[in-house]
């Protein structure tokens, strides 16, 4: 079965400091795409990234990157030297190759830069 | 380009009452979505339409929710009578190719609040 884990509902971390989101996935599908959206507190999930299962490389777009590892099913996002504007609820999701299938997703990571 | 927008923003109803939620998708987007997030939970997928045609339902919840997407532009959803446990935040995505690769844009979502 699909299924989409982000273990963290909540995160707090200071101003500049480092943080890590995780994201764990399920799915029978050797084909399948991971993606990462936000949720700023104007409500709109802001696209991320995508990721095929084919690509492993790890990928970095300024102060985030995100590190997908398919011998653990993960698929992490990490925002270096974070900042307030930062905060919103994160969501990873997954996609299988049956066109037109729908997105799993996770609980969603609500993430706190404090100043 | 507008992204995907939705109507209305909030709305309360009672119990036993009806609601429409309205959503535009992008522009020249083919498909279109209906997902729902409960407080807390994930957000879960409801159906999924190909222009005017229905692809998936299988995430409608029961026969009370009826969305239409009359002429393949915008859509509607509809609760009648309204529950409890319709309460939550509906969100609206379209993507433009029918292939699970194709990333799905999110609009803002509607949240209801069944009193």
């Amino acid at each position: 079965a699909q299924k989409v884990t982000q273990a963290q509902t909540e995160i707090s971390v200071v101003e500049k400091e480092d943080v890590t989101l995780d994201c764990v996935y399920e799915t029978r599908d050797t084909t399948y795409y991971l993606f990462w959206y936000k949720q700023p507190p104007s409500g709109e999930l802001v696209f991320l990234i995508r990721r095929n299962s084919f690509d492993e490389q790890n990928e970095i777009s300024g102060r985030y990157s995100w590190n997908f590892q398919k011998s653990t099913s993960s698929f992490n996002f990490t925002i270096t030297a974070s900042q307030v504007v930062d905060s919103a609820v994160y969501f990873c999701a997954l996609s299988e190759a049956v066109p037109g299938n729908q997105f799993y997703f996770g609980t969603g990571t609500s993430l706190t830069v404090i100043p | 380009e507008a992204g995907v927008t939705q109507f209305p923003s909030h709305s309360v109803i009672e119990k036993g009452q009806t609601v429409t939620l309205r959503c535009d998708p992008i522009s020249g987007h083919d498909n279109l979505y209906w997902y729902r997030r409960v407080m807390g939970k994930e957000i879960k997928f409801l159906l999924h339409f190909v222009k005017e045609s229905k692809q998936d339902e299988s995430g409608m919840p029961n026969n009370r929710f009826l969305a239409e997407r009359t002429g393949g532009t915008y859509s509607t959803l509809k609760v009648q009578p309204a529950e409890l446990e319709d309460s939550g935040v509906y969100f609206c995505a379209s993507s433009q190719f029918l292939v699970a690769m194709d990333t799905q844009y999110f609009g803002p979502g509607t949240r209801l609040t069944v009193l």
